[in-house]
């Protein structure tokens, strides 16, 4: 079982650059987020999915966008990559809103 | 207040001791609890679900009081493989995305 996939591990982006993380289930979840962690901070939302063409907000969305165009796949999008989107960037679905996370391994973002 | 608050630690104990971990929410709708563990540089892993009558696996204890509003984790005869990052995670009913949320952990470190 592969579980949730997500590519890059590690990315150096300069800033102003735009990269796009992959992320990929197949447990056939419906639900699927990005989360980004930084120190002292705890996971915090940036966008999430309820299903295959819906996406929403979390609660730092601002230079990130999303889509869903497959219940497998939720790319997170960088569109103009800033210092302070330094972070590990975590992928996550599960098969309900109440359910259990599935986490992916992680892409540790560094924005020189 | 932050929504979802945790002793930051560390807790450093030696082995064979017992711990416990208390994680307070704001939400009084919250209605699903969890515990996640995460090593370091690892993404966050589910530990155990939280219920309201209490819940044990093994060594782990977990008990839910609303009245107060917290939850805890308690560990009996600590490994050194218990070392790690401890989250809890609160969501309200019938809602996902902007309402899971973290808190920022609590480390534990157990010593030889």
């Amino acid at each position: 079982n592969a579980g949730v996939t997500q590519t890059p591990k590690f990315q150096v982006l300069k800033t102003g650059q735009s990269m796009t993380l992959q992320c990929a289930q197949d447990m056939n979840h419906e639900y699927m987020s990005w989360y980004r962690q930084d120190p002292g901070m705890g996971l915090r939302l940036i966008h999430y999915s309820v299903g295959a063409g819906i996406t929403d907000q979390g609660e730092v969305p601002n230079g990130y966008n999303v889509s869903r165009s497959t219940t497998e796949d939720f790319p997170l999008r960088l569109l103009s990559a800033a210092p302070s989107q330094t972070s590990v960037y975590f992928c996550a679905s599960s098969y309900s809103y109440n359910s259990p996370l599935h986490f992916g391994n992680g892409t540790r973002l560094t924005v020189t | 207040r932050k929504e979802v608050e945790q002793d930051p630690g560390p807790f450093n104990v030696p082995e064979g001791a017992t711990v416990a971990f208390n994680c307070t929410y704001s939400n009084s709708a919250s209605q699903s609890f969890f515990w996640y563990r995460q090593d370091c540089r690892k993404e966050p892993k589910l530990l155990m679900s939280v219920y309201s009558s209490g819940n044990e696996d093994g060594r782990f204890t977990a008990q839910l009081n609303r009245a107060s509003q917290y939850i805890s984790l308690l560990i009996r005869d600590s490994k050194l493989s218990d070392s790690a990052t401890y989250l809890c995670v609160v969501t309200p009913r019938g809602e996902y995305g902007n309402k899971l949320v973290f808190g920022a952990g609590t480390i534990l470190r157990v010593k030889s």
